[in-house]
């Protein structure tokens, strides 16, 4: 079954440094995702891109985040300057379009510490 | 604006004992549900999905959930639960197929042996 790849798995980082999670999206996939979960709390959405472009984001995603599609196959999300906060899991979601595909599938995630 | 509210943020069972995990949610049109568990330092994995037609909807791992449309509810249930259902369960709802998925709290579950 296709499923939704995610590197790293683990990322350790000093506070201020640029960070860059990647994605492998489900290859037939045309929406793409970034949610987080903070340690003990609720998955949040952080964006959506579809058509190259960002679609809808959350007040969580500010200006030290950006995502790209810098190729066919990689969706990626960078973070400019860390913060302590951003100590999160990362998960990357993909969905097929039109209504006869509801799932969006989920990738394995990013542990993010920020020291 | 779409929200989820799940009742009880830790619940616990008898091995063997029913499961019953509550999850209520707020749409002004019908949406697509879903609930998904995350194990110990693990991603998330979908449980069941609703999109049309029957409202009992039967996952994997023995669990299955009914959308109640008068209630809002799409609570998760299992007959008899396992040391291995231990878990976090998220129930999370989807106004189309190609839109954000909102989760709610969550409900760590515990099995007692």
């Amino acid at each position: 079954e296709p499923e939704v790849t995610q590197t790293p798995s683990h990322q350790v980082t000093q506070m201020g440094q640029e960070v860059i999670l990647r994605c492998v999206p489900i290859s037939n996939h045309l929406y793409f995702y970034w949610y987080r979960q903070i340690l003990g709390q609720k998955v949040e959405f952080l964006v959506s891109f579809y058509n190259n472009e960002i679609s809808e984001k959350s007040e969580i995603f500010d200006d030290q985040f950006s995502v790209e599609r810098p190729d066919g196959s990689n969706f990626t999300l960078k973070i400019r300057s860390t913060k302590l906060e951003d100590s999160a899991m990362y998960f990357c979601a993909s969905s097929e379009r039109g209504e006869l595909s509801v799932g969006q599938y989920f990738g394995p995630g990013t542990r993010l510490l920020v020291l | 604006a779409q929200s989820v509210t799940q009742l009880g943020s830790h619940v616990s069972v008898s091995e063997g004992a029913l499961v019953l995990l509550r999850c209520n949610y707020s749409s002004s049109v019908p949406p697509y549900l879903f609930w998904y568990v995350q194990y110990p330092n693990q991603g998330l994995q979908l449980l069941l999905k609703y999109t049309t037609g029957a409202t009992l909807v039967k996952g994997i791992n023995g669990f299955e959930a009914e959308f109640k449309k008068s209630e809002t509810s799409f609570h998760l249930t299992k007959p008899s639960a396992h040391m291995s259902d231990a878990a976090e369960y998220f129930c999370a709802v989807r106004k189309t197929s190609y839109d954000k998925v909102i989760f709610g709290p969550g409900t760590s579950l515990s099995v007692i042996p």
